[in-house]
């Protein structure tokens, strides 16, 4: 499956900086996209999603969505060592089926 | 609000034997849960979609008659690996949609590693 691309990584930041996550899709019709963390040997947990094109703000986290591009990310603003993980970019397609991509391991240095 | 749960969380197994895994949805009813299939260090690849009261749908490559999905009410589906082998040993997690979060966020289980003998 490859409806979600994503930079696998590793990804160092020392920690206060800022991480980028980046993450592409190929349906076109896709509406609705989401950041997942997934700590090793653990299930993936929901961090943000986004549907509309632009920002979208929580906390330390913010993801952008540009439709034209097929393009998402996430950025993490003062980075924390508990923020090191795998993120998973997913997107939902228009038949409702959710696809993820190999995910981005970061590290942050204290 | 919107817990799944999943189990067993860990099974070993001989070679040739069945094994059932459970996703349940506590305090919601998901007409749709999902189905994945994580190897070390890679992604989640989509096994099938399952919907309550019907037949589940099962992406490209997957075998149906290898990995039985149903799903009999709307806060229980089941995944049995049927006459599993080593190369079926994986970490296999479930997820939901709906919840407090809304009906287009998945919800995980907490997954289930299977290691086949």
């Amino acid at each position: 499956q490859k409806e979600v691309e994503q930079n696998s990584g590793p990804l160092s930041v020392p920690e206060g900086a800022i991480a980028s996550l980046n993450c592409t899709y190929s349906d076109r019709g896709s509406q609705s996209f989401f950041w997942y963390r997934q700590y090793s040997g653990k299930s993936p947990e929901l961090i943000m999603f986004i549907y509309s094109n632009g920002d979208k703000e929580d906390g330390r986290f913010t993801a952008q969505l540009n439709k034209a591009s097929q393009y998402v990310s996430l950025l993490i603003r003062d980075s924390q060592p508990s923020d090191s993980a795998t993120y998973l970019c997913a997107v939902r397609t228009p038949g409702n089926q959710f696809y993820f991509g190999t995910g981005t391991s970061l590290t942050v240095i204290p | 609000g919107a817990v799944v749960s999943q189990h067993p969380s860990w099974v070993i197994c001989k070679s040739g034997t069945s094994v059932k895994i459970e996703c349940r949805s506590l305090d919601f009813q998901a007409t749709t849960m999902f189905w994945y299939r994580q190897f070390p260090k890679q992604s989640l690849m989509l096994m099938a979609t399952s919907n309550e009261g019907s037949k589940a749908t099962y992406e490209q490559g997957v075998e149906k008659d290898k990995f039985l999905i149903n799903h009999a009410s709307l806060t229980l589906s089941t995944l049995t690996v049927t006459s599993a082998h080593p190369e079926d040993s994986s970490f296999y997690i479930c997820s939901a949609r709906g919840g407090g979060r809304g009906a287009n966020v998945l919800t995980f289980g907490a997954g289930s590693r299977l290691t086949v003998l």
